[in-house]
């Protein structure tokens, strides 16, 4: 199976800030790359897919990119409603799989 | 809009059997495929399996291959997850989710509210 592995588990952040998240694949996946974003008691919900397309609907300021093994998720300027928790998933091949997630926190 | 429901969820002790149910509307359920993932309590989220569009292939991961198996009922617009030999460490929220295309898939795109399974004695 195809671990993935998110850098950092948590960071704090301010609003406005730019926010990072990246994600390394056990090995290549092109471009099956997906970004969800959880709140607390909530269904995941989809921001990116195929590592750089942007789910309608989603505001611009969430933007994606990578291929291979090495994936970053950008937010490039933060706002009050994007305190949550971000996880990556590759969908290359089954089983799919998640990274562990990344909590972006108030500073 | 698309919405997914599922049932099902409750208590049940080590061993036993449950099963969910996911019922789907709001989108043409027999064109996509579907899949279950789980939420254990405080933990990350795990991808369990996926059904085709027309039920006839299916993949898991490795921790429920054997125990689970997923389902459709095109003409009920309705998903399962059958669980058999449950353990402990099966306690999590369940959601049933939407690809996001009919085509190749790449995405899950829409997800229910989720369902709770507590396996315990």
């Amino acid at each position: 199976d195809i671990q993935m592995t998110q850098s950092p588990s948590s960071v704090s952040a301010s609003v406005g800030d730019r926010v990072t998240i990246t994600c390394r694949a056990s090995q290549g996946i092109s471009n099956w790359l997906v970004w969800y974003q959880q709140k607390p008691g909530k269904a995941p919900k989809l921001l990116i897919y195929a590592a750089s397309s942007l789910q309608s609907g989603v505001p611009s300021r969430f933007s994606g990119s990578g291929s291979g093994t090495d994936f970053t998720l950008t937010i490039s300027s933060l706002q009050p409603e994007d305190f949550a928790t971000y996880y990556c998933q590759q969908t290359n091949n089954f089983p799919w799989t998640f990274g562990q997630g990344t909590k972006v926190e108030i500073k | 809009q698309v919405q997914l429901v599922e049932s099902g969820g409750g208590v049940v002790q080590p061993g036993r059997s449950l099963r969910l149910s996911c019922a789907a509307s709001g989108f043409t359920f027999s064109s996509y495929g579907m899949h279950w993932v789980r939420q254990a309590p405080g933990k990350g989220l795990e991808w369990l399996a996926v059904v085709s569009y027309n039920g006839k292939v299916q993949y898991y991961t490795d921790s429920v291959k054997g125990r689970f198996t997923i389902s459709r009922d095109n003409s009920k617009n309705t998903l399962y997850l059958q669980m058999d030999s449950l353990r402990t460490e099966d306690t999590a929220v369940y959601y049933c989710a939407k690809e996001r295309t009919t085509q190749r898939s790449n995405a899950i795109d829409s997800w229910g509210q989720g369902t709770l399974v507590t396996v315990s004695s």
